[in-house]
């Protein structure tokens, strides 16, 4: 079983809808847990995180961790053409330890 | 921006020859990672420096070597490229998490795409 497991898609959406992305993870370790965003030919980038379990809401992106089923979410409302990107979760221990990635889910949100 | 180049961006070369990829960064980071990433599995790490002339391997090592003879410069190294080293590489450092001041996590450099003919 790979540490953490994400469905690759593709996943396409009409504009305006809300997009769920999740993952699972199996290291009860994870502290830290990370969503990048990576448009076409581009690095990731840092675009929401969570310390432990909970919700944090940015604008119109919401990430959930629920640490008793190691369960990840993002969120997005009112998905925009702009949203289409890969979305790639990424949960790590504490200090300066590596990222452990997920394969990545494509989105595309048609207008 | 996390002040972070890669060198070459693109490169093709020939099975068996020895390539060198070059990640620079101007903001005096401790932690570097170098990071493959391929259709299928992702983002996964080949080696990380916490500090000049202090490496580690990661999950995918095999085949790579790194230096780290300054702060900012981190090499990769495929002593003798193969085919199932095609890929596009990203080089890393690992920094305070936005202005949360909870933890660290990485910023990415641009890449390297990188075809092993």
């Amino acid at each position: 079983q790979k540490e953490v497991e994400q469905d690759p898609g593709p996943l396409s959406v009409p504009e305006g809808a809300i997009v769920s992305l999740n993952c699972t993870y199996s290291n009860s370790a994870f502290q830290y847990f990370m969503w990048y965003r990576q448009y076409s030919r581009k690095g990731p980038e840092l675009l929401m995180y969570t310390y432990s379990s909970g919700n944090k809401e940015d604008g119109r992106f919401t990430a959930q961790v629920d640490k008793s089923s190691k369960y990840i979410s993002l969120f997005i409302r009112d998905s925009q053409p702009s949203d289409s990107a890969t979305y790639l979760c990424a949960p790590k221990k504490g200090g300066n330890t590596p990222l452990v990635f997920g394969k990545g889910t494509r989105l595309s949100v048609i207008a | 921006d996390a002040g972070i180049t890669q060198s070459p961006r693109h490169k093709v070369t020939e099975t068996g020859t020895p390539v060198t990829l070059r990640c620079h960064q101007t903001e005096n980071h401790r932690y570097m990672y170098w990071y493959r990433q391929d259709p299928g599995h992702g983002l996964r790490l080949i080696h990380y420096s916490y500090g000049v002339k202090d490496t580690d391997k990661g999950e995918v090592s095999d085949g790579y070597s790194v230096s780290r003879s300054k702060t900012e410069d981190f090499l990769l190294t495929l002593e003798s490229a193969t085919s199932s080293q095609t890929s596009v590489y990203f080089c890393a450092i690992s920094a305070g998490i936005g202005t949360s001041g909870i933890g660290e996590t990485q910023y990415f450099g641009p890449g390297t795409r990188l075809l092993v003919l």
